[in-house]
């Protein structure tokens, strides 16, 4: 199985700030990475597919980039409803695993 | 804009089997992935599987012993079945709609399972 592993696990930040969240995968998954954004009590929303197209309908603040297996997802200016968990997720092989999850907290 | 709903019991007991159901609307069910994953309570993502409409499945090898996945393409409808249940599959469980070669794009809004006696 393929293994992804995020980082930061979590980041304190404000509103304005860039931030930058990395994904790393064990092999290679050429651009087959995916980002997720959920907030409490919610499900995951789809934000970035293929490494680096951006989902109908998401701010352009979001984006993506990366191929192989270091992947980056940034987000330009933090807003406040951008408070939440980021995930990663591979789908070039079974199981389509998932990143253990980057909290950003106001700090 | 497709919807999906999650049905199915909120409390499961130990060693018992767990039956879900996902129901789609506002969309078609053709062409598409349909996939069930679950979130344990402050823990990240597990996916579980997905079944084609045309009933071809794939499983997260880590289950696979126990986990039937099947499709009802005239109910627009698809199922998840868990087997052998204990405590560590208590979780929120997802549905949610997968592109083909790509990620998983629309999500229902989730239903916890609680395994108890």
């Amino acid at each position: 199985d393929i293994q992804m592993t995020q980082s930061p696990s979590s980041l304190s930040t404000s509103v304005g700030d860039r931030v930058t969240i990395t994904c790393r995968a064990s092999q290679s998954i050429s651009s087959y990475l995916n980002w997720y954004q959920q907030k409490p009590g919610k499900a995951p929303k789809l934000l970035i597919y293929a490494a680096s197209s951006l989902q109908s309908g998401v701010p352009s603040r979001f984006s993506g980039s990366g191929s192989g297996t270091d992947f980056t997802l940034t987000i330009s200016s933090l807003q406040p409803e951008d408070f939440a968990t980021y995930y990663c997720q591979q789908s070039h092989s079974f199981p389509h695993s998932f990143g253990q999850g980057t909290k950003l907290e106001m700090k | 804009q497709v919807l999906l709903q999650e049905s199915g019991p909120g409390l499961v007991k130990p060693s018992e089997t767990l039956s879900l159901t996902c129901t789609v609307s506002s969309g078609s069910i053709l062409n598409y992935y349909w996939s069930w994953m679950r979130q344990p309570a402050g823990k990240g993502l597990e996916w579980i599987g997905r079944v084609f409409t045309s009933g071809t499945t794939n499983y997260n090898s880590s289950l696979k012993s126990r986990v039937t996945m099947s499709i009802d393409t005239s109910n627009n409808q698809f199922s998840l079945k868990l087997t052998s249940l204990t405590a560590a599959d208590t979780a929120v469980y997802y549905c949610a709609r997968g592109r083909p070669s790509c990620c998983y794009d629309s999500w229902g809004q989730g239903t916890l399972v609680t395994v108890s006696s």
